[in-house]
């Protein structure tokens, strides 16, 4: 069975101070994972995948197979990162899986 | 481009009365459907999620059903709802593999 694990339900930091947002799963195959993003009154949306290697808005994610994690890291938080975060994994047989969420609250 | 549509936005409905949710995808064909339930604390919780018409996959025992009756409709449904039914439901799609998956608006459903 996939599972996703987000152990922190709410991150506060003050702005300018790095970030990062832990993140692991359980998957028997190779995952697809990603991390999806909800502004307040705003659709989830996708912030960055694994597989892009890119960095979005500032925030980076590595697959680290070895540990099973994902984590999204950010150096400087900014008073707009505050929102919910969600990390997913998406299976072979597309099934897409959901953490429970990280509430992020960048503080002045 | 692609949009997904979902309706009601809101709903109040009786216990034990009947339930449906409709979910249409426009823009794109064969695309993978899913239902999810939103919650506070309990994050984004998979209902079911189909990958073709007729094909459904249910993820946790419940009061709910889905069905997908063509390529691009997946309507959640329930014969008799339960005060714990309620909740914000969420539809999404996604292509194939390696794609990300778009959500729709959301309907919050409360049960009384």
């Amino acid at each position: 069975a996939q599972r996703v694990t987000q152990p922190e339900k709410l991150l506060s930091v003050f702005k300018g101070a790095p970030v990062e947002l832990k993140c692991n799963y359980s998957y028997s195959g190779s995952p697809e994972l990603f991390w999806y993003v909800q502004y307040s009154r705003q659709r989830l949306q996708l912030l960055l995948r694994h597989i892009s290697r890119e960095s979005i808005k500032g925030f980076t994610a590595d697959l680290n197979k070895g540990e099973t994690s994902f984590h999204l890291k950010k150096p400087f938080a900014q008073e707009e990162d505050s929102a919910m975060y969600y990390c997913a994994l998406k299976s072979r047989g597309n099934k897409l899986t959901f953490g429970t969420g990280t509430q992020l609250k960048v503080e002045l | 481009s692609q949009t997904i549509h979902q309706w009601p936005a809101t709903l109040v409905q009786p216990v034990g009365s009947p339930l449906s949710l409709e979910c249409t995808v426009e823009g794109t064909s064969n695309p993978n459907l899913y239902w999810y339930r939103q919650a506070a604390g309990r994050g984004l919780q998979l209902l079911f999620y189909s990958v073709g018409i007729g094909q459904i996959s249910s993820e946790v025992p419940q009061n709910l059903s889905a069905s997908r009756p063509q390529d691009r409709q997946f309507i959640l449904s329930s014969k008799k709802l339960l005060l714990s039914d309620s909740g914000f439901y969420l539809c999404a799609w996604s292509a194939r593999e390696h794609t990300e998956a778009f959500f729709g608006q959301g309907t919050r459903l409360t049960v009384v």
